[in-house]
């Protein structure tokens, strides 16, 4: 079964304005945490956000914020005040800490940021 | 501060040729990884290991061997290449969970572009 599932392989957002990329994720651990990372067309990977399942408040940093709804198992990515150089993939990720620390990665969104 | 090195960038091989893709560390990461990035995949974990001398297989790891003979270094060995093993590789490192003081994510190398004809 797919752990962690990004159901937009594309989306399109004006410059200036907010977009969430959504993601669920599947597990039975207690224990996890759930990363965002950044991918621009230069191929490196970029780590944006953390949010662990224990933590009750959600995570900021900067412009994103992850939407951490526990019971529904989802974690969406908000970008803010979306820059042209947001242009780039985005794969939400999990890590159960006692499933030998595995980290299990979505299939990623394109995001396209419009002038 | 190097991070994560992947070594070499761009390779192409021929099928049944064998090589060796190397990764090393220099944040005393106990955890390593690596990961095969395709087109409308993400990424898939290869193999992994938790510490020096402890690997274990992850979703993909036909074709695909590891070893882990010290912390810094997780290299990944191709035994016979195939066209299906045209990829990006990943190898990314990161703490282990409960370190006081440290962070969970991975970091990662640059990739390394993977052709066999």
């Amino acid at each position: 079964a797919q752990k962690i599932t990004q159901t937009q392989p594309g989306m399109f957002v004006q410059e200036k304005e907010a977009v969430t990329l959504d993601c669920t994720y599947d597990t039975s651990d207690q224990s996890y945490g759930l990363f965002w990372y950044k991918q621009p067309s230069s191929g490196e990977m970029i780590f944006l956000i953390y949010q662990g399942s224990y933590d009750e408040q959600n995570a900021t940093e900067g412009r994103y914020s992850l939407n951490f709804q526990k019971a529904r198992k989802s974690a969406n990515l908000v970008i803010s005040a979306s820059q042209l150089g947001d242009s780039a993939m985005y794969f939400c990720a999990m890590r159960e800490v006692y499933n030998f620390n595995k980290f299990y990665f979505g299939s990623g969104t394109k995001l396209n940021v419009k002038p | 501060n190097a991070g994560v090195t992947q070594t070499p960038k761009f390779q192409v091989l021929k099928t049944g040729q064998s090589m060796t893709l190397q990764c090393a560390q220099d944040m005393n990461h106990e955890y390593m990884s690596w990961y095969r990035q395709d087109p409308g995949m993400g990424l898939r974990l290869i193999h992994y290991s938790v510490g020096a001398g402890i690997t274990d297989q992850g979703e993909v790891p036909n074709g695909y061997n590891v070893s882990r003979s010290t912390t810094e270094d997780f290299p990944l060995r191709l035994l016979s290449a195939a066209p299906s093993q045209t990829s990006v590789y990943f190898c990314a490192s990161s703490y282990r969970p409960g370190q006081p003081g440290t962070n969970t994510e991975a970091f990662f190398g640059q990739g390394t572009r993977l052709t066999v004809v």
